[in-house]
């Protein structure tokens, strides 16, 4: 069965700084997606980033990057010029390809405070 | 686009009473809708998948009887906790996706508070 696992329960960075939220997985899957949500304290739920496993290229959005390295089944967030907004839990998240009843397979989470 | 809404928001009732939860979405056909509870400072855990015109999967320990799901169209998944008690007391989450989706994304709903006392 697939697991992931987030190691950090809360990480704590200072305003304009960067910091890298750390997740790994378990799978024996080739092809798969990888996300990373943020849950505010509003607690909707904010897909961040996406990655698709086939692709060697890491995803960015905007601050947000992730360093996806498949053979050691670890897929990092990275938050660059960290902003009092990013406070938040994190979640990463597994999903298998393909298949609309698949199911997402969420880690822990990290909780994330932006000091200022 | 790729909304999703939850109604209501926050819901307080009293013990052995049901209470419905509804989930749509709002600008695309939902072939597959989840259901998640989350308690606090902890991860969404799944409680069923709904598949649009069929009943519903639920994962292990989840009562089917007791946590009713209805997918009776693309747009609408209803969540019935019936005989409510206080231990029901949860953050409830839908999601949604669709075929013509891509990367199983699901598209959250803000969540619903119940309050049972």
């Amino acid at each position: 069965a697939q697991t992931v696992t987030q190691s950090q329960p809360e990480m704590s960075v200072q305003e304009a700084e960067t910091v890298t939220l750390s997740c790994t997985y378990d799978t024996s899957e080739s092809d798969y997606y990888l996300f990373w949500y943020k849950q505010p304290p509003s607690r909707q739920m904010i897909l961040v980033i996406r990655q698709e496993a086939y692709k060697q290229q890491n995803a960015t959005e905007n601050r947000f990057s992730v360093n996806f390295q498949k053979a050691a089944k670890s897929f990092s967030l990275k938050i660059s010029d960290s902003q009092l907004g990013d406070a938040a839990m994190y979640f990463c998240a597994y999903a298998p390809y393909g298949g609309a009843t698949n199911k997402l397979i969420f880690g822990t989470g990290t909780l994330l405070a932006v000091q200022p | 686009g790729a909304v999703v809404s939850q109604h209501p928001s926050w819901v307080i009732c009293k013990s052995g009473t049901s209470v419905k939860i509804e989930c749509r979405s709002l600008d695309f056909q939902a072939t597959t809708m989840f259901w998640y509870r989350q308690f606090p400072k902890q991860s969404l855990m799944l409680m069923a998948t709904s598949n649009e015109g069929s009943k519903a999967t639920y994962e292990q320990g989840v009562e089917k009887d007791k946590f009713l799901i209805n997918h009776a169209s693309l747009t609408l998944s209803t969540l019935t906790v019936t005989s409510a008690h206080p231990e029901d007391s949860s953050f409830y989450i839908c999601s949604a996706r669709t075929l013509a989706g891509a990367s199983n994304e699901q598209f959250f709903g803000p969540g619903t508070r119940l309050t049972v006392l």
